[in-house]
């Protein structure tokens, strides 16, 4: 089944301790993005990838990071979580950077604490 | 800035009803207008509208794109209680970088 998935779904954790949500799609989809929603202010963008070994900032990129190393997998970094980094976090893929529509994993939501 | 603004923020129809959002968009190098739906998880797409395709129909949704208001509706007619849900509105724009930029969305309650 084609897919995006994350993981963890749920994820309480302490401000300042490092932690990784994982992202892999099945669909070698060449384009992969990062979001992260909170009430009011819909979703909005983190950090995308082009296809391996091309990052870039999006909108509200503060305390994160991303690599790219293989097409498949495209995880996020919180190397010093802080409590305004609670939000409920989205994973999504796309065939192509343009014109093509993004698919989204189930999303992971985080709690800092 | 680049924004995305739907409206309304919420509505409460009851089953049978016809319901019209309303998505609007400032972006600097518009390349197409996404529609999604959200319902206790991942948002699933429903319709891609671009240039060269600005109306979509899919069972009891349908979309139009108008160009030059710089808008977007998505109709749902006979709603059912299984419509109840977030609907998202995107713009992919490119204005330097690859990106799509979201309304806060509209959430919609069906009542049986």
């Amino acid at each position: 089944e084609a897919q995006v998935t994350q993981n963890p779904r749920y994820l309480i954790t302490v401000t300042g301790k490092k932690l990784t949500v994982t992202c892999s799609q099945n669909m070698n989809h060449e384009y992969m993005s990062w979001y992260r929603q909170d009430p009011g202010l819909g979703l909005r963008q983190i950090y995308y990838s082009m296809n391996v070994e091309v990052t870039d900032k999006g909108d509200v990129p503060e305390g994160y990071k991303v690599s790219r190393k293989e097409k498949r997998n495209f995880p996020l970094i919180l190397e010093s979580p802080s409590p305004n980094q609670t939000s409920l976090y989205f994973c999504a893929s796309s065939l192509r950077a343009y014109n093509s529509p993004l698919h989204f994993g189930n999303g992971t939501r985080l709690t800092v604490t | 800035e680049d924004k995305v603004v739907q409206s309304p923020l919420s509505l409460v129809v009851h089953e049978g009803d016809t319901v019209t959002l309303n998505c609007s968009y400032e972006v600097t190098n518009f390349r197409s207008l996404l529609w999604y739906k959200q319902e206790k998880k991942a948002p699933t797409f429903l319709f891609m509208l671009t240039s060269s395709g600005i109306e979509k129909k899919s069972g009891r949704l349908s979309s139009i794109l108008d160009k030059k208001e710089l808008s977007s509706i998505l109709n749902i007619t006979a709603t059912q209680t299984g419509d109840s849900a977030i609907y998202l509105c995107a713009v992919e724009a490119t204005s330097g970088t690859y990106k799509y930029i979201f309304g806060t969305g509209t959430r919609l309650k069906v009542l049986a």
